[in-house]
């Protein structure tokens, strides 16, 4: 257990639906970020919080995908109206600040967009 | 897209030998770190290493670093089947630290 916790661990839906992630990161990291890795292929960068500010967006993040860490605690990542290609497993990392840059990982979020 | 390549891409050998994997990768870093996965869950931060190191170590792990190259490697020593795992290296090149991941070296140890 790295410390960084992450809801739902599974997530079924039918395409077109909503869905809504959780991450909570190490209470003392300020830096959260989330990727997102599909089968047999390693993690690809979506987007990246200091505090509460988004400061970076992959061009992955398509306009369906929005990620918000309002009090610079928790984040979450919503992607709106579903695709098949949403299939995969969404990971969250939190780190210390640029000084500390080891990135650790939550479980993931397994999505199954059917 | 993927920064860096592994390789090789799957290794098998036999409980109590060395594994040794390695990573490549194509711009300038400011670190470089090595994770663990099992099958179908989060990663595991193994180790980092400073674009100004050349190697380190964390018990059976040992990290090289070679800028020049642009390449680095993972050594497992005396390697358990508990090791079986993919294993990733992630570099970091931008203030954020944001990390490109290669596609990975799926490794298994045999009893």
């Amino acid at each position: 257990d790295t410390g960084v916790s992450q809801d739902p661990r599974h997530k079924i839906t039918k395409r077109g639906q909503n869905v809504t992630f959780r991450c909570d990161p190490i209470s003392e990291h300020n830096r959260l970020y989330w990727y997102r890795q599909t089968l047999g292929q390693g993690p690809e960068f979506l987007t990246y919080f200091q505090n509460e500010a988004q400061l970076e967006k992959s061009r992955l993040l398509s306009d369906r995908f929005s990620a918000e860490r309002p009090k610079g605690s928790f984040s979450t990542l919503e992607i709106q109206r579903t695709e098949q290609g949403d299939s995969a497993m969404y990971l969250c990392a939190s780190s210390a600040s640029g000084s500390r840059p080891e990135q650790y990982f939550g479980p993931g979020t397994r999505l199954t967009v059917t | 897209s993927q920064q860096g390549e592994e390789d090789p891409q799957a290794l098998s050998i036999q409980e109590g030998e060395n594994a040794t994997m390695n990573c490549s990768y194509k711009t300038s870093i400011n670190n470089l770190q090595w994770y663990r996965q099992n099958s179908g869950r989060g990663l595991v931060h193994l180790i980092l290493i400073r674009s100004n190191e050349r190697e380190k170590h964390s018990g059976r792990l040992r990290v090289t670093l070679d800028t020049s190259k642009k390449s680095s490697s993972l050594l497992i020593t005396a390697s358990r089947a508990a090791d079986t795992a993919s294993y990733f290296c992630a570099t970091d090149g931008y203030a954020g630290n944001m990390l490109t991941f290669g596609g990975g070296t799926r490794l298994m140890v045999k009893p």
